[in-house]
């Protein structure tokens, strides 16, 4: 089973700032699917394919990596963008999550 | 547009079988390359994959629940099912049915979720 490992579990950043949230895989994966869940509602995929925004998703968000190092970066945080996301390894089964970073904002 | 809502009883016993169902519309799990699975997640815990049914009814589970997970589908009404059998209290959780679509991106589309508890 691949474990993916994501960093920090929490952060807070200021309206504006950079941020850049990790997860590191156990084993080489070939992609990442990234995950944004707000609180009390589902999870909407945010980023696939390591690097391409799902629909809808503000161009500010960036996905990147490979082999076992991916990560997700927002150029200028927002505060719509409080949630927690989730990194998903789809490369082999069983698939696994990390165990998700939460954002918040100062 | 695309839809998928879960149900399930709410709450049950220890060492029952929980059955779920996934009703959705806008895709047909007939079409080629379509897949549907399941995730669970506790109570301020992360997501946990449970299972996937593909449109050829190839099946891949969790080993982690190890043989106690079953899942299924039915085209002609748009569903899939997950039964899981021996549930205890650490399977409380909200689970979520999503699919995967045709172009491979998996889990595009998720369900509301449904709360499932474990109780005696």
């Amino acid at each position: 089973e691949i474990v993916l490992t994501q960093s920090p579990t929490t952060m807070a950043a200021s309206p504006g700032e950079k941020v850049t949230l990790n997860c590191l895989a156990s084993s080489s994966v070939s992609y990442m699917n990234w995950y944004q869940q707000k609180s009390g509602a589902s999870p909407k995929l945010w980023i696939y394919g390591t690097s391409n925004l799902a629909s809808g998703v503000p161009n500010r968000f960036s996905g990147s990596g490979s082999g076992t190092s991916y990560s997700l970066t927002i150029s200028s945080m927002e505060a719509e963008d409080v949630a927690t996301y989730y990194c998903l390894q789809l490369s082999s089964y069983p698939l696994t999550f990390g165990s998700g970073t939460k954002l918040e904002i100062k | 547009q695309v839809t998928l809502k879960e149900s399930g009883p709410g709450i049950l016993q220890p060492s029952q079988t929980l059955s779920l169902t996934c009703s959705f519309s806008g895709f047909s799990l007939s079409t080629y390359g379509m897949c549907v699975g399941w995730i669970r997640q506790s109570s301020g815990k992360g997501l946990e994959w449970l299972a996937n049914i593909w449109w050829n009814d190839d099946k891949y589970y969790n080993p982690s629940l190890k043989n106690r997970l079953t899942i299924s589908k039915d085209t002609s009404n748009n569903q899939a099912f997950l039964k899981i059998t021996n549930m205890d209290t650490a399977d409380t959780a909200t689970y979520y049915c999503a699919r995967r679509s045709t172009e491979g991106i998996l889990f595009d589309y998720w369900g509301q979720g449904v709360m499932v508890t474990v109780s005696s």
